[in-house]
C-alpha cells in the first residue's frame, strides 16, 4: 500500500527555519516526482515546489513566490522526501503536504495520486 | 501569472447533477493541460477524482466524469451522493515555470 507520512511541522518565529519530512512506503519514492503543496487555513491549495525522479537527476523547481526559501531534497536510502525552509515569514503558515506528483510530459503514471494527510506549520512570535 | 478560475460554490440536491468548471487565465484549456481534478473533505488530504481531463483513478465513483466544455476543464457529478459535499480543485499543466496550477476551488454543497 503507497503511504506518504509528513512530519517536522510545528510553531517557529518568523525568520526561523524548519525542515520537514516525508517518509514514503509501498514504492520507491526515486522513481517518481515528488512534490510539496501547502494550503493555508481556509485557503486553497497552493504548489510550493517539485523535484524530479532519479532518471530527470532529482532536478528541483520552485514556486516563485518563495524566492529561493525553500529547498527540496531526499534521501534514497531512507525512502524520503525534505522540505527545508528558511527566513520563514507569517504568510507560510500552512499545512504542507507531500505527494507523489508524476506530473510532467510523457509521465507513465497518473499525476497527483497519493498524498499525505500534512504537517502543520505555524509561523508566529 | 496565471491564474485558474472555479466557481466559488454550487448547490446540488440529492440525485441531481451538476458541472463544475475551471477556467485558465492564458486562454483556452486543452487536452494539453491534462487536467486534473481533486476532492477534499473538511480535515482531510485532497484525493484525487480524475486526471488527463476523463481518465479515472481505481477508486473514484463512476457518477464522476471529466470533460473538456466550452473552453474550460469541467468536472459533471451525477447522480450526487450526499457524501460528494466537498471542495473541488482542479490542477492545470503548463510546462513551465510554474509546471502547473491549481485552481481556486469549488465547494459544492449537496442540500
Amino acid at each position: 500500500e503507497v503511504q506518504l507520512v509528513e512530519s517536522g511541522g510545528g510553531l517557529v518565529q518568523p525568520g526561523g527555519s524548519l525542515r520537514l519530512s516525508c517518509a514514503g512506503s509501498g514504492f520507491s519514492l526515486s522513481d517518481h516526482y515528488m512534490d510539496w503543496v501547502r494550503q493555508a487555513p481556509g485557503k486553497g491549495l497552493e504548489w510550493v515546489g517539485r523535484t524530479g525522479n532519479k532518471a530527470y537527476s532529482y532536478t528541483t523547481q520552485y514556486a516563485a513566490s518563495l524566492k529561493g526559501r525553500f529547498t527540496i531534497s531526499r534521501d534514497a536510502s531512507k525512502n524520503s522526501l525534505y522540505l527545508h525552509m528558511s527566513s520563514l515569514k507569517t504568510e507560510d503558515t500552512a499545512l504542507y503536504y507531500c505527494v507523489r506528483g508524476n506530473f510532467y510530459a510523457g509521465s507513465i503514471y497518473p499525476p497527483f495520486d497519493y498524498w499525505g494527510r500534512g504537517t502543520l506549520v505555524t509561523v508566529s512570535s | 501569472q496565471t491564474v485558474v478560475t472555479q466557481e466559488p460554490s454550487l448547490t446540488v440536491s440529492p440525485g441531481g447533477t451538476v458541472t463544475l468548471t475551471c477556467a485558465s487565465s492564458t486562454g483556452a484549456v486543452i487536452s494539453g493541460n491534462y487536467p486534473a481534478w481533486f476532492q477534499q473533505k473538511p480535515g482531510q488530504a485532497p484525493r484525487a477524482l480524475i486526471y488527463g481531463t476523463a481518465n479515472k483513478h481505481s477508486w473514484t465513483p463512476a457518477r464522476f466524469s471529466g470533460s473538456l466544455l466550452g473552453g474550460k476543464a469541467a468536472l459533471t457529478l451525477s447522480g450526487v451522493q450526499p457524501e460528494d459535499e466537498a471542495e473541488y480543485y482542479c490542477l492545470l499543466y503548463y510546462g513551465g515555470a510554474p509546471p502547473y496550477v491549481f485552481g481556486t476551488g469549488t465547494k459544492v454543497t449537496v442540500l
